[in-house]
């Protein structure tokens, strides 16, 4: 089955700064890669997703590169804002079924 | 608000107990998926309804089942709890033609003692 590693897992910057989140995978049937946002004690939120046909995709602060080659993936937020300290999982998933396995998500802490 | 909505919030019960959670996806949804959420096991997905029938299974032990019905709202039942069962669990709903686009309810915080 796809197993998916994130790193780092845990991220402190500064506000303003950019944060940077990596992920690898392991199947190379996955196609699908979604990225999620989880408040605390609250919902994971899909925030920006790609597909194994771009490589790279942007939606104002946050982008996200795909590498199918090396089978990575990042995600990264720019000009970080107190509000987007959260935890975050990427996943990887078959274009058919769409099921994802999540990374163990990486914790960003953004310092006003 | 994402439109699904999960009872209980919080459930409290004791190991070898039988417990039910219940799920209600956002309208017009008929794909409900179950995940867990645990320290140990990260995010995982359990299974997935779409219209009344399974889809897709995924880490789901034996002791855990589910259903769809016809109304589309989903129960997952867990029985013969464990310790390790202790988790959040997550009911997500998409629409047919965007599969990919899974909105999550707010979860049931299931507690074994």
């Amino acid at each position: 089955g796809e197993n998916v590693e994130q790193h780092p897992s845990t991220l402190s910057v500064q506000e303003g700064d950019s944060a940077v989140i990596k992920c690898t995978y392991s199947d190379s049937a996955s196609n699908y890669f979604p990225w999620y946002k989880q408040e605390l004690g609250k919902r994971p939120q899909l925030i920006i997703d790609i597909r194994s046909n771009v490589g790279e995709k942007k939606d104002q602060r946050i982008a996200v590169t795909l590498n199918k080659t090396a089978k990575h993936f990042s995600l990264h937020i720019t000009e970080t804002q107190p509000e987007d300290s959260a935890v975050y999982f990427c996943a990887a998933s078959p274009g058919g079924s769409y099921i994802p396995t999540f990374g163990r998500g990486t914790s960003l802490i953004v310092h006003p | 608000d994402s439109g699904v909505t999960q009872t209980p919030k919080h459930l409290i019960t004791a190991t070898g107990q039988r417990v039910t959670l219940r799920c209600s996806p956002r309208s017009g949804d008929l794909s409900v998926y179950w995940y867990q959420q645990s320290l140990d096991q990260g995010l995982q997905f359990l299974i997935q309804y779409y219209n009344g029938e399974e889809r897709a299974k995924g880490n789901i032990l034996e002791r855990f089942s589910a259903q769809q019905f016809p109304d589309l709202h989903s129960e997952l039942n867990l029985s013969s709890l464990e310790l390790g069962d202790s988790a959040l669990y997550f009911c997500a709903s998409s629409v047919a033609n965007r599969p990919y686009e899974q909105y999550f309810g707010p979860g049931t915080r299931l507690t074994v003692t």
